[in-house]
């Protein structure tokens, strides 16, 4: 199956920093998507990216769809606490859908 | 409220005893999926279903059976479970296809002993 590799693995940072983070694949996707999995739920949607080199925005959090369709990127800006959690990009190949490793975030106070 | 539902949040079983996470969705969408949850793994899809009656592999469906009688049902089989069955599993459906992405249950967790 594809390969969705994201970094980093995890961050550890301090309420109000920004955050990056990436995911990047083998072959190339025609959709990007981005969601968050609190601690003990499913993962929620957060962004859809449908275009190369489409930029997304959703209140703090902004997405980008890579230009050579094999990478995406997210950026939170003035992380908060609840920004805590885990983040996966995902899209799909065919009828299936793949999800990356995740990064693991965590915002201290 | 639109859903996906799985039973049970949480089930620890012994070593080839037969179990059945059901997963049931109100919205009407066609795709179904299962999802199974693993440290450093991310999500990897069991199985996957575009209707009906219509069932596929995802990338990790040894050990795993599913059906598709109706629309809203997608229960997850484990005929013969095995302790590396042990995982957080997810089912998830969508409306429109793939490119959409998915709604996600709140989850199974399963022990295997």
């Amino acid at each position: 199956g594809q390969q969705l590799n994201q970094s980093p693995q995890s961050m550890f940072i301090q309420e109000g920093e920004d955050v990056s983070m990436n995911c990047t694949s083998s072959s190339i996707f025609n959709t990007w998507l981005w969601y968050k999995q609190d601690p003990g739920e499913g993962p929620v949607l957060l962004i859809a990216l449908y275009k190369a080199g489409e930029l997304t925005s959703n209140g703090r959090l902004t997405a980008q769809f890579g230009i050579t369709r094999k990478d995406s990127f997210l950026n939170i800006s003035a992380s908060i606490p609840s920004d805590v959690g885990i983040y996966f990009c995902a899209g799909p190949t065919g009828n299936q859908f793949y999800f990356g490793t995740g990064t693991s975030l965590t915002v201290i106070p | 409220e639109a859903q996906v539902t799985q039973n049970p949040r949480y089930l620890i079983t012994v070593t080839g005893k037969k179990l059945t996470v059901t997963c049931s969705q109100n919205m009407n969408h066609e795709y179904m999926s299962w999802y199974r949850q693993d440290p450093g793994l991310g999500l990897r899809q069991i199985y996957y279903s575009m209707n009906v009656e219509v069932t596929d592999k995802g990338d990790v469906p040894e050990g795993y059976k599913v059906s598709r009688k109706e629309k809203r049902n997608f229960p997850l089989i484990l005929e013969s479970p095995s302790p590396n069955q042990t995982s957080l599993y997810f089912c998830a459906s969508s409306s429109g296809g793939s490119d959409y992405g998915y709604t996600f249950g709140s989850g199974t967790r399963l022990t295997v002993v």
